[in-house]
């Protein structure tokens, strides 16, 4: 069973940068993509970007272009999102995901809050 | 940039079949999944490509898709089943889309 533990909470001043990490374990790593979404409190779900680990590719939503991250570790199977220049509208919840593009996202990590406050 | 669009509420009394739409210019050339958020909660597949229901999803879980809309179709609605669902979808440059949401009322 593939299970994708995310790192805990943060509270991060305006300005700054957050990176939040995804380990996974159960299946295989590399021939998935691991997806990014956001979620802000009592909104809906927002794509930020993915990587495809075992060819180190990346696609970003237009949005977040310039200002987000993502990267993976084979070796410890774990995927990282970085979003910096953070404003207090990035106040959310991150979820990373596996996903098989164009097919589905089916593993979902916990989320992890990220609060922008000063 | 693409866009998906759900009505924001749905409401359906136990026992009856709910019905959530999801429209977007061409869909019926894409690939759509369905998932389900409780609060607290992790988003949970439902359905993918259209109509196909992961493993532990019960059957009264269905999905179809005719022109431009994507219908989740949930039968026998339970107070369980109670939940947002958002529909998916990838655009051309294989970024994902999500639509707004639905909120699943069961009354």
């Amino acid at each position: 069973q593939v299970q994708l533990m995310q790192s805990g909470a943060e509270v991060k001043p305006p300005g700054s940068s957050v990176r939040v990490s995804c380990e996974a374990s159960g299946g295989t790593f590399s021939n998935f993509s691991f997806t990014w979404v956001r979620q802000a409190p009592g909104h809906g779900l927002e794509w930020m970007g993915r990587i495809i680990p075992n060819v180190d590719i990346t696609t970003y939503s237009q949005k977040f272009r310039g200002r987000v991250t993502v990267t993976a570790d084979q070796s410890t199977r774990t995927a990282y999102m970085e979003l910096r220049r953070l404003k207090s509208e990035d106040s959310a919840f991150y979820y990373c995901a596996r996903e098989t593009v164009a097919t589905f996202i089916d593993y979902w990590g916990q989320g992890t809050l990220v609060t922008v406050s000063s | 940039s693409y866009e998906l669009t759900q009505p924001p509420s749905v409401s359906v009394s136990p026992g009856q079949t709910a019905s959530i739409t999801c429209s977007g210019d061409k869909l019926r050339n894409k690939n759509i999944c369905w998932y389900q958020q409780k609060p607290g909660q992790s988003p949970l597949l439902v359905i993918y490509e259209d109509n196909k229901r992961p493993s532990g999803i019960p059957d009264r879980f269905s999905g179809s898709t005719s022109g431009d809309t994507a219908t989740l179709t949930i039968s026998g609605t339970q107070a369980m089943d109670e939940a947002d669902y958002y529909c998916q979808t990838w655009d051309s440059s294989t970024s994902v889309v999500f639509g707004g949401g639905a909120r699943l009322t069961v009354l």
